[in-house]
């Protein structure tokens, strides 16, 4: 058990439309990762964020954008959905010391 | 930049026998090395990490790793596979502590009875 915690599980949308995932920790650690984990491949790293400010970005275009709040939850907000975007979206919290990530069960979007 | 490869997308062996699943990886400076494992329709779980202590990292479920500099190589090992150890393996490097994990592109471990 991890102690993140991801919503909804599942999510189906239509290209062009805009989606918001979301992400809590029992925690509460200050930073948390958004990944994206296409069918048969690794998580690609989409940005991170470090008490609300971003603080690194991956090779995502602008369109995936976040937010973290005071109590450490997080959201991942895509617009103008590509059917590229079809994937599992994962959050991560840092462990005590931050030599490690967390993972969440994930949200596995589809985009029809 | 950082790298990960991992050498076999797929890999079989017998329950009872050796598991070794390979990762080499580029890091420009002294990296940070995870293994994680994927069940399937679920998210990651961490097996062990290496952070610049011991060599040879112990890790959950009778895994271990060990890093050699020399061979940029941090292969997955475990002396007896059981059939629940069937699942994706991904290895991971960092290059600080708590940022970005740069994935490999996983190798999926089957265990035949």
């Amino acid at each position: 058990e991890t102690g993140v915690t991801q919503s909804p599980t599942h999510l189906i949308k239509t290209r062009g439309q805009q989606v918001t995932l979301r992400c809590s920790s029992q925690s509460g650690h200050n930073t948390v990762s958004w990944y994206q984990q296409a069918l048969g491949q690794g998580p690609q790293f989409i940005f991170q964020y470090y008490r609300e400010e971003e603080n690194g970005r991956g090779n995502f275009p602008p369109r995936f954008s976040g937010l973290q709040f005071p109590n450490y939850s997080s959201e991942l907000n895509v617009n103008a959905l590509e059917l590229d975007d079809s994937a599992l979206y994962l959050c991560a919290r840092s462990g005590q010391g931050n030599n490690e990530q967390f993972f969440g069960p994930g949200t596995r979007l589809t985009v029809l | 930049a950082q790298s990960v490869t991992q050498l076999g997308s797929h890999v079989s062996v017998s329950e009872g026998a050796l598991v070794l699943l390979r990762c080499n990886y580029s890091s420009s400076v002294p990296p940070y090395l995870f293994w994680y494992v994927q069940y399937p329709n679920q998210g990651l779980q961490l097996l062990l990490k290496y952070t610049s202590a011991a060599t040879l990292v112990k890790g959950i479920n009778g895994f271990e790793a060990e890093f050699k500099k020399s061979e940029t190589s941090f292969h997955l090992t475990k002396p007896s596979a059981h059939m629940s150890d069937a699942a994706e393996y991904f290895c991971a490097v960092s290059e600080r502590a708590g940022n970005m994990l740069t994935f490999g592109g996983g190798t999926r471990l089957m265990v035949k009875p």
